[in-house]
């Protein structure tokens, strides 16, 4: 089992709508969280990070963290065009300096 | 402005010679890495570096070397590249290695082909 892993989609929502992207992982002792979107072609750029349980929003952005349930999620409201992208989700252990990423989620907002 | 540069953005090179390819950052951050990223496969580490003359092997090591000697440098070395070379990488640094929630904050890329 990888242990970040992420539907690769597409997912494909209306302009407007809430995207949800979702994110589960298998070491329960993973400490930090974070979502990157990466637009074809260019390098990954850092949207949020969470370590706590619960949800942390930021604009049209609100991640969720359940860690019990070992998923993290990220939700887009009013989606635009312009988040379509590939959302890459990853992780940090509080006794590791690396990232691990997931392969990532297509998201397409259809105008 | 602070950024991460990599040099070259594309290389298009031949089996068995030597290639370097260039990181640099401009926010004196003492942890760095290099990424490479396929098709399914996500982002996977190659090296890190915690700090200068600090480096160790991340998820795909082999047929790669890393030096570090200045803080804001950190060039990725493939001394006999392979097909199986041909990738898109990324660099990254960050303030530091140690804290959860600091950003790495990636460079433009580097599209090797190796024939």
């Amino acid at each position: 089992q990888k242990e970040v892993e992420q539907n690769s989609g597409p997912l494909s929502v209306p302009e407007g709508a809430i995207a949800s992207l979702n994110c589960t992982y298998s070491d329960r002792g993973s400490q930090s969280f974070f979502w990157y979107r990466q637009y074809s072609g260019k390098s990954p750029e850092l949207i949020m990070f969470i370590y706590s349980n619960g949800d942390k929003e930021d604009g049209r952005f609100t991640a969720q963290l359940n860690k019990a349930s070992q998923y993290v999620s990220l939700l887009i409201r009013d989606s635009q065009p312009s988040d379509s992208a590939t959302y890459l989700c990853a992780l940090r252990m509080d006794s590791s300096y690396k990232l691990i990423f997931g392969s990532g989620t297509r998201l397409l907002v259809r105008p | 402005e602070a950024q991460v540069t990599q040099n070259p953005r594309y290389l298009i090179t031949v089996t068995g010679k030597k290639l370097t390819v260039t990181c640099s950052q401009n926010m004196n951050h003492e942890y760095m890495s290099w990424y490479r990223q396929d098709p399914g496969l996500g982002l996977r580490q190659i090296y890190y570096s915690m700090n200068v003359e600090v480096t160790d092997k991340g998820d795909v090591p082999e047929g790669y070397k890393v030096s570090r000697k200045e803080k804001r440098n950190f060039p990725l070395i493939l001394e006999s590249p392979s097909p199986n070379q041909t990738s898109l990488y990324f660099c990254a640094s960050s303030l530091t290695g140690t804290v959860s929630y600091n950003e790495q904050f990636f460079g433009p890329g580097t599209r090797l082909t190796v024939l």
